[in-house]
């Protein structure tokens, strides 16, 4: 059974379109999170929302909006994309808290935008 | 703001060495610390987990400690294997950032 899951796997589209990439997890978790990996494959945390509360990361550009449908999903929706928005995104779970509580990500999103 | 650093940036050994990798933050004020394992074009796997009031963790070949007054954690896999050919990452849990923030990686060759 896979943890945490993402559609698509590769996203290729044009500068100034708007596109989504999904999110789940089946693993009960109460937080998700969405990170940037950059094409010098450093990670960068985006989003962490757990239904009561959206952190946000304050680099994140506001064309970048999480949006949740149930505790299980956390979509995210980049509007305008730019030539600079080419990236992998990691979407990730956890339990909530402020403990030791592991995260685990899924398999990635590869966008490039041309 | 929290940073994390790893060195070395890149490792290249024979097969069977046992090796450290290494991992420094600038916050000691944290939850958490995990270690992660990327092969190329894939996701990441989750290595080991160590909560800030523990002093180590094993899963098997690997044992992450971490010295979190001296902002420190080391990775050690011994008889290391072709297999083990990876990018290893550090990432730390608090510090005042939500989310996790994550070392540059190691990539780790061993050679057959």
């Amino acid at each position: 059974d896979t943890a945490v899951s993402q559609t698509p796997k590769y996203l290729v589209t044009q500068m100034g379109n708007d596109k989504s990439i999904k999110c789940e997890q089946n693993l009960g978790h109460d937080t998700m999170y969405w990170y940037k990996q950059d094409s010098k494959k450093f990670l960068k945390i985006m989003f962490s929302y757990n239904n009561k509360e959206l952190i946000i990361n304050e680099t994140v550009p506001n064309r970048f909006s999480p949006k949740s449908p149930d505790k299980a999903h956390l979509n995210l929706h980049i509007n305008s994309l730019e030539l600079g928005d080419s990236a992998v995104y990691f979407c990730a779970s956890s339990h909530a808290g402020t403990g030791g509580n592991e995260q685990f990500f899924g398999p990635g999103t590869r966008l490039t935008v041309l | 703001k929290q940073e994390v650093t790893q060195i070395p940036a890149a490792l290249s050994v024979p097969e069977g060495e046992n090796l450290v990798l290494n991992c420094s933050f600038t916050d000691s004020a944290i939850y958490n610390l995990q270690w992660f394992r990327q092969d190329p074009g894939k996701g990441l796997t989750s290595l080991l987990l160590i909560q800030s009031s523990q002093r180590e963790q094993t899963s098997g070949r690997l044992n992450a400690s971490l010295d979190k007054s001296s902002g420190r954690s080391t990775l050690y896999i011994a008889a290391s294997q072709p297999g083990d050919s990876a990018t290893y990452l550090c990432a730390v849990r608090g510090g005042g950032a939500d989310g996790l923030t994550f070392g540059k990686g190691t990539h780790l060759i061993i050679q057959p």
